[in-house]
């Protein structure tokens, strides 16, 4: 039933690794987006994709690399990482010109 | 550029006692503007799309309302389970389908 899932819940790393997170929906919708929450709760946008053409790239290093393989499915692999990295990774999504996003239930990640 | 800025930064109430969150916006063409509830460990969960001045939306013990500069969150007679972090967010027609979020007002509501 889940609507938005992520994969992993959580991850921890040491610096200069590199890491995937994964996210599905299914809800039909046409519009993925990776936010990024930082230590005070900002939520921050990173990327979106719509049918897995990139539309929004924000100021983000280049070591973040987002993945559409299809409509329901948006990666984000991070090369190199950092401690400053560490964060809550979430992901949403929206269907045609709908402005409403949903999101998923957030990735953890811990980098020592 | 588009912002927005919620108050207070925290609140305390005690059970049964309603008040107001807020929601101050500056964009180029609303094109909506969103509440979510988060809890700790959770996704921002939806509650209300506002689109335009002057209309209002209610779930349960929440009402949003909408003007020209701000929004407001009404919450009444609260129980703990209302206990939570409230975000807004706005979309702007120069930032389309782009969520611009303010730090949000973290609820606790005491039995």
């Amino acid at each position: 039933d889940t609507a938005v899932s992520q994969t992993p819940k959580y991850l921890v790393t040491q610096m200069g690794n590199d890491k995937s997170i994964k996210c599905e929906q299914n809800l039909g919708h046409d519009t993925m987006y990776w936010y990024k929450q930082d230590s005070k709760k900002f939520l921050k946008i990173m990327f979106s994709y719509n049918n897995k053409e990139l539309i929004i790239n924000e100021t983000v290093p280049n070591r973040f690399s987002p993945k559409s393989p299809d409509k329901a499915h948006l990666n984000l692999h991070i090369n190199s990482l950092e401690l400053g990295d560490s964060a809550v990774y979430f992901c949403a999504s929206r269907i045609g010109q709908q402005e409403t996003q949903y999101f998923g239930p957030g990735t953890r990640l811990l980098v020592l | 550029e588009d912002q927005v800025t919620q108050s207070p930064e925290a609140l305390r109430l005690q059970e049964g006692e309603s008040s107001s969150l807020n929601c101050s916006y500056t964009v180029s063409g609303l094109r909506g503007l969103f509440w979510y509830r988060q809890d700790p460990g959770k996704g921002p969960e939806f509650l209300f799309t506002l689109y335009s001045a002057g209309e209002e939306k209610e779930k349960e013990r929440l009402k949003a309302t909408l003007t020209k500069k701000e929004s407001f969150l009404h919450i009444t007679a609260p129980k703990p389970e209302d206990s939570a972090t409230y975000l807004c967010a706005v979309v702007g027609s120069s930032n389309t389908g782009k969520l611009i979020f303010g730090q949000g007002t973290t609820l606790q509501v005491k039995p």
